[in-house]
C-alpha cells in the first residue's frame, strides 16, 4: 500500500508569495495533520483535520490555513510568505484523530519550501 | 502546553555498542509516546511507540521505558549498527489528540 505521498517535494517562493502543498493519506486514513519543522529542530504541529474539519490548531499565524477533501486528502495554504516559513511541511495521516487504540500517526516525505 | 526536551542532541557510538537517548516532558496528562527516525530527505518513521500504562517495550534491538512519576522516557538501542546513524525524535502527545510535541532530536552515529 502507498504511503502518505506529498507533493511538490520542493518548492522555491518569494516573499510575498502564496503556496499551497498537497497531502494524500495512507488509504482508509481519514486523519490528517499538518507539522513545520525547521532545520535542526523536531516538527511543529499546525493543524489537525478529521472529517474535514479542523480538529486542532497549533500556534502559528492566520496566514496558515488548511482543509480536508471529502477523499480525505488536504492541502495546506500559505499567505504572504515570509523568509521564516522556510522549512520541510510535513504531513502526516492516521485511522482516527487520537494516538489511542494504536493508531499511530504516519508521516509522508514532506515539502521543502525555500522563501528567498 | 507540552513541553518536551530530548537529550543528548548528538550521540556517536561504536558498532555493536549500545545507544541510550532521553527525553522529559511537562504536561503530565500525556499518555501516548512515540519515537520516531528521521533519515536525509525523508520523514519521520515510526519506530516504536509506548503508552503510559506500560512501563517499559521491547522490539528487537530497540525499547522504550516510561517513568511517568519522573515524567521522562527512553529509547534503547542495543548492538548498534551504521544503519542506525539517522536523527532520532521523541514525542508526547494525548491519545484523544491528532498532535504531537517532539523533542529537538538526536544525531546518531554509529562508526563501523
Amino acid at each position: 500500500d502507498a504511503g502518505v505521498t506529498q507533493s511538490p517535494t520542493h518548492l522555491i517562493k518569494t516573499r510575498g508569495q502564496q503556496v499551497t502543498l498537497r497531502c494524500s493519506p495512507i488509504s482508509g486514513h481519514k486523519s490528517v495533520s499538518w507539522y513545520q519543522q525547521v532545520l535542526g529542530q523536531g516538527p511543529q504541529f499546525i493543524f489537525q483535520y478529521y472529517e474535514k474539519e479542523e480538529r486542532g490548531r497549533g500556534n502559528f499565524p492566520d496566514r496558515f490555513s488548511a482543509r480536508q477533501f471529502p477523499n480525505y486528502s488536504s492541502e495546506l495554504n500559505v499567505n504572504a510568505l515570509l523568509l521564516g516559513d522556510s522549512a520541510l511541511y510535513l504531513c502526516a495521516s492516521s485511522l482516527y484523530p487520537g494516538q489511542g487504540l494504536n493508531q499511530p500517526q504516519h508521516f509522508g516525505d514532506g515539502t521543502r519550501l525555500s522563501i528567498l | 502546553g507540552e513541553n518536551v526536551e530530548q537529550h543528548p542532541s548528538t550521540l556517536s557510538v561504536q558498532e555493536g555498542d549500545s545507544a541510550v537517548i532521553k527525553c522529559t516532558y511537562s504536561d503530565s496528562a500525556s499518555n501516548y509516546f512515540p519515537w520516531y527516525k528521521q533519515e536525509l530527505g525523508k520523514g519521520p518513521q515510526l519506530i516504536i511507540d509506548i503508552r503510559s500504562n506500560v512501563g517499559e517495550k521491547k522490539d528487537q534491538r530497540i525499547a522504550v521505558t516510561l517513568n511517568k512519576t519522573a515524567k521522562h522516557f527512553s529509547l534503547h538501542i542495543t548492538e548498534t549498527q551504521p544503519e542506525d546513524s539517522a536523527v532520532y525524535f521523541c514525542a508526547a502527545s494525548l491519545s484523544n489528540a491528532g498532535k504531537s510535541t517532539f523533542g529537538d532530536g538526536t544525531t546518531l552515529t554509529v562508526k563501523p
